[in-house]
C-alpha cells in the first residue's frame, strides 16, 4: 500500500506564484489535513476535510485553499506565493470523518521555498 | 480554543539516561493523546498513542506515557535512551469538540554516545 503519497517532494517558487500541493491517499480515509512545520512551532493545521466535499479552516488558513471533489485526494493551493510560506508541508489522513479514536498517517512532506 | 504545550524544547542525554517529555493540553472533553516522533529527514511516526482505558500505554522502541486527566497531562518516557532515540518528538491531542489534531511545538532530542 502507498499510503499517503504527497507530490512534489522539493519546490521552488517565486513570489507571487501560484501551485498546487498534491496528497492522495489510498487507505479510503474519510479525514485528511493539511498542516506546515516550521522551526520551533510544531505543525501547525492549515485546513482539513471530513469527506468529500467537505473542508474546514485550521489555525493558519491565511493564503491557502483546498478542495475535496474525492475521497482520496487533497490538494493544497497556493494563490499567490509569499517568502512567508517558505516551510514543510505535511498531508495526513486518519479513517472515519471524525477521527476520534484513529491515528493520523502522514506524507513524507513538501519542502517548499519562495524567494 | 485547544492548545498543546510541550514544555522542553531541547534535550540533551547521554546513552542509558532516563528520558521524560512533558506535554499538557487545554481541552476538558474527550481527547485522544499521541506522541510522534520525527527522524532527520524524514514524516511524522506514530511512537504510542492513548484513546481510552489504562492511562498508561506503551508504545514502541521501549517508550510509555502517562495520561493523568486531573493534570491535563500526557508525558512521554524512556528508562534508558539509545543514541538512535535523537530525534524531535511532539505531542499530539485530538478533540472530538473542535475535530482537530493540535501538536506541540516539539521538542529536539539529542543522544550523545
Amino acid at each position: 500500500n502507498a499510503g499517503v503519497t504527497q507530490t512534489p517532494k522539493f519546490q521552488v517558487l517565486k513570489t507571487g506564484q501560484s501551485m498546487t500541493l498534491q496528497c492522495a491517499q489510498d487507505m479510503n480515509h474519510e479525514y485528511m489535513s493539511w498542516y506546515r512545520q516550521d522551526p520551533g512551532m510544531g505543525l501547525r493545521l492549515i485546513h482539513y476535510s471530513v469527506g468529500a466535499g467537505i473542508t474546514d479552516q485550521g489555525e493558519v488558513p491565511n493564503g491557502y485553499n483546498v478542495s475535496r471533489s474525492t475521497t482520496e485526494d487533497f490538494p493544497l493551493r497556493l494563490l499567490s506565493a509569499a517568502p512567508s510560506q517558505t516551510s514543510v508541508y505535511f498531508c495526513a489522513s486518519s479513517y472515519g470523518s471524525g477521527a476520534l479514536n484513529t491515528e493520523a498517517f502522514f506524507g513524507q512532506g513538501t519542502r517548499l521555498t519562495v524567494v | 480554543a485547544q492548545s498543546v504545550s510541550q514544555h522542553n524544547h531541547h534535550v540533551i542525554l547521554s546513552e542509558a539516561a532516563s528520558l521524560e517529555l512533558g506535554c499538557n493540553y487545554s481541552y476538558g472533553g474527550t481527547v485522544n493523546l499521541f506522541w510522534y516522533v520525527q527522524y532527520p529527514g524524514q514524516h511524522l511516526q506514530l511512537l504510542l498513542k492513548y484513546f481510552s482505558g489504562d492511562p498508561l500505554v506503551k508504545g514502541i522502541k521501549g517508550f510509555e506515557a502517562e495520561f493523568i486527566k486531573s493534570k491535563f497531562s500526557f508525558n512521554l518516557r524512556k528508562p534508558s535512551v539509545q543514541w538512535s532515540d535523537t530525534a524531535e518528538y511532539f505531542c499530539a491531542v485530538f478533540s472530538g469538540g473542535y475535530n482537530k489534531l493540535i501538536f506541540g511545538a516539539g521538542t529536539r532530542l539529542a543522544v550523545h554516545p
